[in-house]
């Protein structure tokens, strides 16, 4: 079993939805982190979490260390948001989850 | 302030032959790390240097290495290389240690690396 699992894989909605990816862990953790990674690799930070709730624009992060479990909400959801988000968590070491694959339909 | 530069930026080697990548991370950052992007295996952490000390390592045989110079900059050599190790590398930096750390790390472009 990964240590750090995220779901779902894929999801394609429609503009304007509100999108909601999931990451489960089973370490013991300092922090947590949420990532996007648009097509070409390059890979942008957008929340890093030790306990609550964070807010970005139209991203939210939320995580509750004693359920193991992070989520990374997106309001209003629009095409430029189609990217890999992923989940990684750190202690000494870091881990990454596999990635959730989001698509937006216009 | 300039970003997380990498070179090169793809890179098509051989099997056998050994390969250097290079990092630079932003300025006055003094932690680099590296990880290795597959389809397979989505991201891995490589290592991590810290002040041209090694700090932590993740689970890849010692044809992986890597060092840091005196102004930050990291290098990391794969050796002899095989198919599998055809990856995009990324290196990320931040102003100090990540690990146990409330620091954020900003990462480079990557290099594509495909082994032939």
């Amino acid at each position: 079993k990964n240590e750090v699992e995220q779901s779902p894989q894929n999801l394609t909605a429609q503009e304007g939805e509100f999108i909601t990816i999931n990451c489960s862990y089973s370490v013991g953790i300092s922090a947590l982190h949420w990532l996007q990674q648009h097509p070409g690799g390059g890979i942008v930070s957008l929340f890093m979490l030790s306990s609550g709730k964070k807010k970005h624009g139209r991203l939210i992060a939320t995580i509750n260390i004693q359920e193991k479990h992070s989520s990374l909400h997106i309001t209003a959801s629009h095409p430029r948001d189609s990217a890999v988000y992923i989940c990684a968590v750190r202690d000494d070491k870091i881990i990454f989850g596999k990635g959730t694959r989001l698509h937006i339909l216009p | 302030k300039a970003g997380v530069t990498q070179t090169p930026r793809y890179l098509i080697k051989t099997r056998g032959q050994q390969v250097t990548l290079s990092c630079s991370p932003i300025s006055g950052h003094r932690s680099v790390s590296w990880y290795q992007q597959t389809p397979g295996q989505g991201l891995q952490f490589l290592f991590e240097y810290f002040s041209e000390t090694q700090r932590n390592k993740g689970n890849f045989p010692g044809r992986f290495s890597g060092r840091q110079f005196s102004n930050s900059r990291s290098e990391m050599n794969v050796s002899t290389l095989e198919l599998g190790d055809s990856a995009l590398y990324l290196c990320a930096s931040s102003p100090r240690p990540t690990s146990g750390s409330g620091y954020e790390q900003y990462f480079g472009p990557g290099t594509r690396l495909t082994v032939t």
